[in-house]
């Protein structure tokens, strides 16, 4: 089976602070994605990745950036976490273009104070 | 407009009732048409996905699409407790456009 991994299910940070979110697959995926997800709003693409060190702005990228040096590991990056960033994210990977069949990780739930 | 429109619910059915999960999209060039199935504390996984119009059936669940009135459906027979979720249809041309969802309550 697929197994997408985020390092952390839950943290709490302080407005200011740099925050990393790890994301690892095992399946070679090519496509990697970050999404977050806001009660009302559904999910929402941050930032994707469809290479190696390669790496697409999503629908709101503001106030992310990503990192992808290997092919099973894509990071998202908070530069200065705000109160507004206060979410769940979900990482997601495929291995086919186009056709929507995504494999999600169990999510991080942040919380910034 | 959003592209794909859910009805949020929640939608609360009693066991062996069939439900019927519904969404709407406006892009005209979407073909692939899914659903996600998301257990609480959980992330989404995919439970079916058509491509154009048409039926397809997996055990007790029925996806449906139909592109003259852009309207996408999920059909549960039989439901049973486990399949208390948020269901969440999804569609894409070049990237993956998420309904906000549905939240399913079947008790017993």
């Amino acid at each position: 089976d697929v197994k997408v991994t985020q390092s952390s299910r839950y943290l709490v940070k302080r407005t200011g602070e740099k925050v990393f979110l790890e994301c690892v697959q095992d399946m070679d995926h090519e496509n990697m994605f970050w999404y977050r997800q806001d009660p009302g709003l559904g999910l929402r693409l941050i930032y994707f990745s469809y290479d190696v060190k390669m790496k697409e702005k999503g629908d709101i990228p503001e106030g992310y950036s990503v990192s992808r040096e290997k092919k099973e590991r894509f990071s998202l990056i908070l530069e200065s976490a705000s109160t507004n960033q206060t979410s769940m994210y979900l990482c997601a990977s495929s291995g086919l273009t186009g056709t929507g069949e995504l494999f999600f990780g169990e999510g991080s739930r942040l919380t910034v104070l | 407009q959003k592209e794909v429109e859910q009805d949020p619910g929640p939608l609360s059915v009693p066991e062996g009732a069939i439900v019927s999960l519904n969404c709407t999209y406006s892009n005209s060039a979407f073909q692939y048409f899914m659903w996600y199935r998301q257990y609480s504390r959980k992330g989404p996984e995919l439970l079916m996905y058509t491509y154009s119009s048409g039926n397809k059936e997996d055990g007790r669940f029925t996806a449906q699409v139909d592109k003259s009135s852009k309207y996408i459906s999920l059909f549960i027979r039989d439901s049973q407790p486990s399949d208390s979720a948020t269901y969440l249809c999804a569609s894409n041309t070049d990237k993956l456009i998420f309904g906000t969802g549905t939240r399913l309550q079947v008790f017993p």
